[in-house]
């Protein structure tokens, strides 16, 4: 079965440019969490959806970071504008039955480099 | 065990001898708890949970054990092999998710 797929694997872009990070969830899971992961703060929880509806956006950092989910298989993280300090790598994870009873399943992440 | 801040525990273990990996807890609201392995450029993949109305719950060469009393969470590994060389993370969960800072398993052959 494909797990949870994150594209790009890695992106290199310049500060101020939009970054766009996707996520494909397991197929028939219906919450999808968004985190990013530093050496500095460990894992954090940026938003989580559930049944494609935002639940929860308080990790997310400020303005300039915005996610959605239009449908069940599709979500897409964005930061507009970027700055070094995004630097990332940035996990999609999704369950079934939101997180309270059921494990979350991560993809592989997308490594993001803000020069 | 696991702590918070800049530094990560490590953990080395000789190839074939038991793992324990430590995490302690703070919400003792928390019912329902996940251990997770990570390696390498990859995603922290799922290894085994444990809700709050057990102490142990077992799996393929691991174990978990829960003391609710001391807000203290375990990971036995059975004989311990290369491939197991990762960072663990506990996470808990109650009202809201958790991750613990993790620590660094290295298994020397």
């Amino acid at each position: 079965d494909a797990g949870v797929i994150q594209s790009p694997r890695h992106e290199v872009t310049e500060m101020g440019q939009e970054v766009t990070l996707r996520c494909k969830p397991i197929s028939g899971h219906n919450s999808l969490f968004w985190y990013r992961q530093t050496m500095m703060r460990g894992l954090e929880l940026l938003i989580y959806f559930n049944n494609n509806v935002p639940i929860d956006d308080s990790g997310m950092p400020e303005d300039r970071f915005s996610a959605k989910m239009p449908n069940a298989s599709f979500s897409t993280l964005k930061i507009q504008p970027s700055e070094p300090r995004d630097s990332a790598v940035y996990f999609c994870a999704s369950s079934l039955g939101g997180f309270s009873n059921q494990p979350q399943h991560f993809g592989d992440g997308t490594r993001l480099s803000i020069l | 065990g696991e702590s918070v801040g800049l530094h990560l525990p490590t953990l080395s273990v000789q190839e074939g001898d038991n793992s324990i990996i430590n995490c302690a807890y703070s919400n003792s609201a928390s019912d329902y708890f996940i251990w997770y392995k990570q390696e390498s450029g990859k995603g922290p993949q799922f290894i085994i949970d444990i809700r709050s109305n057990m102490d142990k719950r077992q799996g393929q060469r691991v174990t978990v054990l829960l003391n609710k009393t001391v807000k203290h969470l375990s990971l036995q590994i059975a004989a311990t092999q290369p491939g197991d060389s990762a960072v663990y993370f506990c996470a808990e969960v109650g009202n809201q998710f958790y991750f613990g800072t993790g620590t660094s398993l290295t298994v020397i052959p």
